[in-house]
This record gives structure tokens, C-alpha cells and sequence, in this order.
């Protein structure tokens, strides 16, 4: 079965700073889908970014990038130049690449950007 | 519609009655999933409705619990004997097609509370 773990509970962060979430998961499988997700008090899930694990190059997506690691099973997200409207839940998450059609969520980080 | 509409937005009710929790997706997406989110918890998989069917009900936690999509767009969740546990924000997502490389839209979900 696979877990997703994040680590951090809760971040805080001043507004133009730079942060790191952290995630880490299990599986047995060799192609997958990572995914971060961001949760606003609004609950509308809402992607930021996605990485296939077959592709080493990591994603980005404006200020937002991720650092995958596959060996170590690690999957972060950097978020540069950080914005009041990035406080959010976040949300890793993962997903089989063919054969099942669930994502499967860590339990979250909170992100608290200040003014 | 423009994006994933679900009602009620919040729902209160009392242990034991029974419960119906609607989900619009957009217009011409063929898949469409329930998750449950429990408080400080990440979404977890209910249901996977490809069309009218449901290809996947693995995660339905038990049978008071059952998801029907007649006309294969609007879903509908229903909760009989509600218990406390049950109390959670149930969250609705659709796809285009169901493939994994195809973007998830969420609703922002029912809050169901059970007294």
C-alpha cells in the first residue's frame, strides 16, 4: 500500500521569504504521479504542481518548484517569493500510474505567510 | 458549469437520520470522484465514477454508505443511520476522461456535521 507523510503540521513564513515543505512516500511501484495540492479556508482543492516520476527533470511551475528525489522517496515543495494568498493547507499526494485511479493524501502542511 | 458545484455547502444533521450530498461536475467531464475529509486529516477516497458506473467503490467505509450518477453527470451520496463519525467535509472531484495524467477540479465540498 502506498503512504504519504508530511512532516510539518504547521509553517510560518514572511511574506517575499522562500519556503520548503517537505513530503515523504512509499511504494513499490516504478511510474506514478506526485502531486502538491493547496487547500484554502474556501476547501476548493486546487493543484499547484505535478511531477511524473518517470521524468528526472523537476517541475515548476512559476514560483513554485519541487525537489523529487526518487531513490530517497522525497518529493518538497519550494515556494520563492512567497504571497499573503499562498496561506493554505498543502497537500502532497501521490498516485499509481495505471491500474488505480485514487490519489492517496499526506495529512498536510499549514502555511502561514506574514505581512 | 464553470467548475465543480456541490450542495449543500454545509449540512447538519442528527445521528441516525439519512443524508443526500449533490455534486455538479463540469459539463462533459466522464469522471467523477467522492472523498472524505475528516478534520486535520488529508481527502480519502470514497468512490470513482467512470460515466454512469462506479468503477471503483473501494473505499466506501461501509454499506451505509452508497454514490449513484443515473445520467452519468450529477452524482449523489447518500448517507443512511448517519453516526458522529460521519462528520466530515465530503469533497467532489471531476476529469475529462478518468486518465491519471488529466487534471483533477474540486468542489469545495459539503461540510456534514452530526449531532
Amino acid at each position: 500500500a502506498q503512504t504519504v507523510t508530511q512532516s510539518q503540521p504547521e509553517m510560518s513564513v514572511q511574506e517575499a521569504e522562500t519556503v520548503t515543505l517537505s513530503c515523504t512516500y512509499d511504494t513499490s511501484e516504478s511510474n506514478y504521479y506526485l502531486f502538491w495540492y493547496k487547500q484554502p479556508p474556501s476547501r476548493q482543492m486546487i493543484l499547484v504542481i505535478r511531477q511524473e516520476a518517470y521524468k528526472q527533470q523537476n517541475a515548476t511551475e512559476n514560483r513554485f518548484s519541487v525537489n523529487f528525489q526518487k531513490a530517497a522517496k522525497s518529493f518538497s515543495l519550494k515556494i520563492s517569493d512567497s504571497q499573503l494568498g499562498d496561506t493554505a493547507m498543502y497537500f502532497c499526494a501521490f498516485m499509481k500510474h495505471r491500474g488505480d485511479d485514487k490519489i492517496i493524501f499526506g495529512k498536510g502542511t499549514r502555511l502561514h505567510i506574514l505581512p | 458549469g464553470a467548475g465543480v458545484s456541490q450542495t449543500p455547502s454545509n449540512k447538519v444533521t442528527e445521528k441516525g437520520k439519512y443524508v443526500e450530498l449533490r455534486c455538479d461536475p463540469i459539463s462533459g467531464h466522464t469522471a467523477l470522484y467522492w472523498y472524505r475529509q475528516s478534520l486535520g486529516q488529508g481527502p480519502e477516497f470514497l468512490i470513482y465514477f467512470q460515466g454512469t458506473g462506479a468503477a471503483d467503490d473501494s473505499g466506501l467505509p461501509n454499506d451505509r454508505f452508497f454514490a449513484v450518477r443515473p445520467e452519468g453527470s450529477v452524482s449523489t451520496l447518500k448517507i443512511q443511520r448517519t453516526e458522529r463519525g460521519d462528520s466530515a467535509v465530503y469533497l467532489c472531484a471531476s476529469s475529462l476522461n478518468g486518465f491519471p495524467n488529466e487534471k483533477l477540479f474540486f468542489g469545495s465540498g459539503t461540510q456534514l456535521s452530526v449531532l
